[in-house]
């Protein structure tokens, strides 16, 4: 398996939902990251977790969540979003040189 | 921060010609990548360079690590269609503290048939 997984693929939600991204990876990669993407920009680094711990966290605002619960699976919990926020959100995992990234799931807040 | 200089911004090109782009960084890498992404889709890996001055190609795909270790460049040879997309070059300093990838702002491709 040399695949990143995220759902759900499309998600729209209101600025009082909560609702959360999910990623899997099974190429047995120690790191795994969310990136957000908007139009004709490249993705920009939300956070890193190396062996399950976050090691890195780009001041993202506290209504982005990450959660790590195992090596294979990364969350992204979401709640009180704006509609600045609505982009693409890219997980993708390394073993070191180069990522491999998930398809994204294309957000709207609204 | 560490910022990549891409080149062009987008090109608009006739099927079956040669296409090149480049990176240009203020600071040195120890590994270039070059990523194609599709419209609603996420960056896939085309080529990863290690050493200085190293000439990889992939298909119609030829990329180089300059030897200051601060460019890369891309060609795409006879370019098809599926050409089409945003291509990112990507540093990074793997090893390093901060080995995180450091991407170019894009080239738009299109290919007119």
């Amino acid at each position: 398996d040399t695949e990143v997984t995220q759902t759900p693929k499309h998600l729209v939600m209101g600025m009082t939902n909560k609702k959360s991204l999910k990623c899997e990876q099974h190429m047995g990669h120690r790191a795994m990251y969310w990136y957000k993407q908007k139009a004709k920009k490249p993705p920009e680094l939300m956070f890193v977790y190396s062996y399950e711990k976050l090691s890195i966290n780009e001041s993202v605002p506290s209504r982005f969540s990450p959660e790590c619960p195992n090596s294979s699976l990364l969350n992204l919990h979401l709640h009180a979003l704006q509609p600045e926020d609505s982009a693409l959100y890219l997980c993708a995992s390394s073993h070191g040189v180069g990522y491999t990234f998930g398809s994204g799931t294309r957000l709207t807040v609204v | 921060g560490q910022q990549l200089n891409q080149s062009p911004q987008s090109m608009f090109i006739q099927e079956g010609e040669d296409v090149s782009m480049n990176c240009t960084s203020s600071s040195i890498f120890n590994t270039w990548l070059w990523y194609k992404q599709d419209p609603g889709e996420g960056p896939v890996l085309l080529i990863a360079l290690y050493k200085a001055g190293e000439l990889t190609s992939n298909g119609r795909l030829t990329a180089q690590f300059g030897i200051t270790r601060k460019d890369s460049f891309l060609n795409i040879s006879a370019s098809i269609p599926s050409d089409v997309g945003i291509y990112f070059c990507a540093g990074q300093n793997y090893g390093g503290s901060q080995g995180n990838l450091i991407f170019g702002k894009g080239t738009k491709l299109s290919v007119k048939p």
